[in-house]
């Protein structure tokens, strides 16, 4: 049973757009949300979070919005580009747990 | 760079023989983390630490045991390999970033990976 669910496995968007990339999470507990990027062949990096008692954050082209009644973050980036092309990992936590989503492949076309 | 390194970064090993995977890091965090990462699940939680000799199970921890008996070195044993646990195995580090709400924001920070393969 995943607490965190990331239902599009693969998002494609044109160079300039936005990029929207969504999470769900079950637990009501989860009091910090997180995104991380990941390149083949590389770890996770961090990209931002936000707390649950926000609603958005903002950094750079970044934004992240949450939705505490719906259960629902969103990751925006805007304007998109190649570079961003990886796989992003919604994450939640509370404490010490740390619970990722499965994963979105983000490309990003020329 | 906070300062981890995973190693080995490649194995390859045969089924029933036993792996031992290191994470080493250099800035004393409490808390560390062995993640695995296989297509369609993303990272499950295998085994953390919250101190030396102090660890605890995931959600994915059966076949799996760890060791931290100093802050700076946490390892992960495979006391049998199983061609199921072919996998890229990740460590990680918790961090706080400080001025994010209250009590600042937890974070994890990410080796590089170790990628095992059992034939």
């Amino acid at each position: 049973d995943q607490q965190v669910k990331q239902n599009s496995p693969s998002l494609s968007v044109q160079e300039g757009r936005i990029s929207i990339l969504n999470c769900d999470y079950t637990n009501s507990m989860f009091d910090y949300f997180l995104w991380y990027k990941k390149y083949p062949a590389e770890g996770p990096t961090f990209l931002i979070s936000i707390s649950s008692i926000k609603d958005k954050n903002e950094d750079g082209r970044f934004t992240v919005f949450l939705n505490k009644s719906a259960k629902h973050l969103s990751l925006h980036i805007v304007p998109s580009q190649p570079g961003d092309s990886a796989v992003y990992f919604c994450a939640a936590s509370f404490s010490q747990n740390f619970v990722f989503g499965p994963g979105t492949r983000l490309s990003v076309l020329p | 760079d906070a300062g981890i390194t995973q190693s080995p970064r490649h194995k390859v090993t045969e089924t029933g023989t036993p792996v031992t995977l290191r994470c080493h890091q250099t800035e004393n965090h409490r808390y560390m983390y062995w993640y695995r990462q296989d297509p369609g699940h993303g990272l499950r939680l295998i085994h953390y630490s919250y101190g030396v000799k102090d660890t605890d199970k995931g959600e994915v921890s059966d076949g799996y045991s760890v060791s931290r008996s100093k802050t700076e070195d946490f390892l992960l044993t495979l006391e049998s390999a199983t061609s199921s646990q072919t996998s890229v195995y990740f460590c990680a580090i918790r961090i706080t970033f400080p001025g994010q709400g209250r009590s600042g924001a937890n974070v994890l920070t990410f080796g590089a990976g170790s990628r095992l393969t059992v034939l």
